[in-house]
């Protein structure tokens, strides 16, 4: 059975900081990953994906995200964050053949000035 | 434009009563799923439908049961509400496909068994 781990349930940065939040997969075959971004009160928007092809894929809001399949990880990241920002991440991984996805637990982001 | 919406945002029952949430999209997708979010849990799946007359069964789907009679709507079920259903509850959808489509998700409905 597919299972995502996101070790970090909270993380606070510094506005302008760098920013990465780890995500660990466990998937029998080549998985399809997902962060998707939850704003307080709000449903899930999908920021970026990876199916096959380049490891590091481009999102939305400036993110990206690393495939090392050595280490079963989809880790996101963003040079700068931005207020804005703040909002709770889930990664996610998919089963192709069924069109479903497992999530995290999420990690909640906090900025602070 | 297309849109996927959730009625009730917010309920507040008692236990033992029957509810149902409903689902609506606009995006004409096969694909329809219900998910609750849990502290500490994030999302899981309730049911899943791929289509018209067709529904799965989630990884907890115990208490809770969905009908499709159409495209556009897939109301979800709570037969008899139990304290441990308090939750935010959130449907999404995608297109049908050989290849995984991105799902779209509504705005979620707080329920709260008292």
């Amino acid at each position: 059975a597919q299972s995502v781990t996101q070790p970090d349930i909270h993380i606070t940065v510094s506005e302008g900081a760098s920013l990465e939040l780890r995500c660990n997969y466990s998937y029998g075959a080549t998985p399809y990953l997902f962060w998707y971004v939850q704003s307080p009160g709000q449903g899930l928007q999908l920021l970026l994906k990876y199916f096959s092809g380049d490891t590091l894929v481009q999102g939305i809001k400036g993110f990206e995200a690393e495939f090392k399949r050595s280490q079963s990880s989809f880790n996101l990241r963003k040079p700068s964050v931005h207020w804005s920002d703040a909002a709770e991440y889930f990664c996610a991984v998919g089963a192709t053949s069924y069109q479903k996805v497992t999530f995290g637990i999420g990690t909640k982001l906090q900025v602070i000035p | 434009d297309a849109e996927i919406t959730q009625s009730p945002r917010h309920k507040i029952t008692e236990t033992g009563r029957q509810v149902t949430l409903a689902c609506h999209q606009t995006w004409n997708h096969n694909n329809m799923f219900w998910y609750r979010q849990d502290l500490g849990h994030g999302l899981r799946l309730i049911h899943y439908s791929y289509g018209v007359q067709d529904t799965n069964k989630g990884e907890v789907s115990d208490g809770y049961s969905v009908s499709r009679s159409n495209t556009e709507d897939l109301p979800l079920t709570l037969e008899s509400a139990a304290s441990s259903q308090t939750s935010v509850y959130f449907c999404a959808s995608s297109a049908a496909g050989s290849s995984y489509n991105e799902q779209f998700f509504g705005p979620g409905t707080r329920l709260t068994v008292l």
